[in-house]
């Protein structure tokens, strides 16, 4: 199983600036690894996910991910936010059996 | 429409009391879950079932239970012995196919414990 860190549980950011969410994980083996998003009150929603392949991934909303084995970082990027970005961003991996093991999320409040 | 559902959204409950939340999904998904959320701690997994009539615990079960008697429905039951319910909960499913672990979430039920 993976564990998952989310490194910063709040960030703010202005409106059209970029963004990054930053997460590692923690592993020797085979790697699965998934960026979620949750708008206020509602469940999660996935924005985009790395099984193998291209370390670059790209997701919905603008946002992209870059898978780096070296550094066991899988950080969420966006290259210009709007209003409407603003929710908690959930980093997870594989755990056991099925299930999946979630960092602790960071807070994105973007402000005009 | 595919997806699941969660019901009801607010559950209000009394000390000592249990209460069982709905999870239902027309996905055709082998695997459900179910997740608790506290501010600042992300999802924590209470409970998963991979097959009809089969669960196991995850982190945090203690005072909690399952049923899985249908393939689209996977209640959650807090129980008395949860000392401190007031949460979010949320309930997931997903296929059964190894390098695919997406899980796809329902809305979630907040639970408050007056």
């Amino acid at each position: 199983a993976q564990s998952v860190t989310q490194l910063d549980s709040q960030v703010p950011v202005f409106e059209e600036a970029p963004v990054e969410l930053r997460c590692n994980y923690s592993s020797s083996v085979s790697v699965y690894l998934f960026w979620y998003v949750q708008y206020p009150n509602q469940g999660l929603q996935l924005l985009l996910k790395y099984l193998s392949g291209s370390t670059l991934v790209k997701g919905i909303n603008g946002f992209e991910a870059e898978f780096n084995k070296s550094q066991t970082s899988f950080h969420l990027r966006k290259p210009s936010v709007h209003i409407s970005d603003t929710a908690e961003y959930f980093c997870a991996a594989k755990g056991s059996g099925y299930a999946l093991n979630f960092g602790k999320g960071t807070s994105l409040l973007v402000t005009p | 429409d595919g997806g699941i559902t969660q019901s009801p959204k607010y559950l209000f409950r009394k000390e000592g009391q249990n209460v069982t939340l709905s999870c239902e999904q027309n996905l055709n998904h082998d695997a459900m879950y179910w997740y608790r959320q506290d501010p600042g701690q992300g999802l924590r997994l209470i409970y998963y079932s991979q097959i009809v009539n089969d669960f196991q615990k995850g982190d945090i079960a203690e005072g909690y239970s399952v049923s899985r008697e249908k393939k689209e429905s996977f209640p959650l039951t807090v129980t008395s012995a949860q000392k401190n319910p007031t949460a979010f909960y949320l309930c997931a499913s997903s296929i059964l196919q190894l390098g695919s672990n997406e899980q796809f979430f329902g809305p979630g039920t907040r639970l408050t414990v007056l």
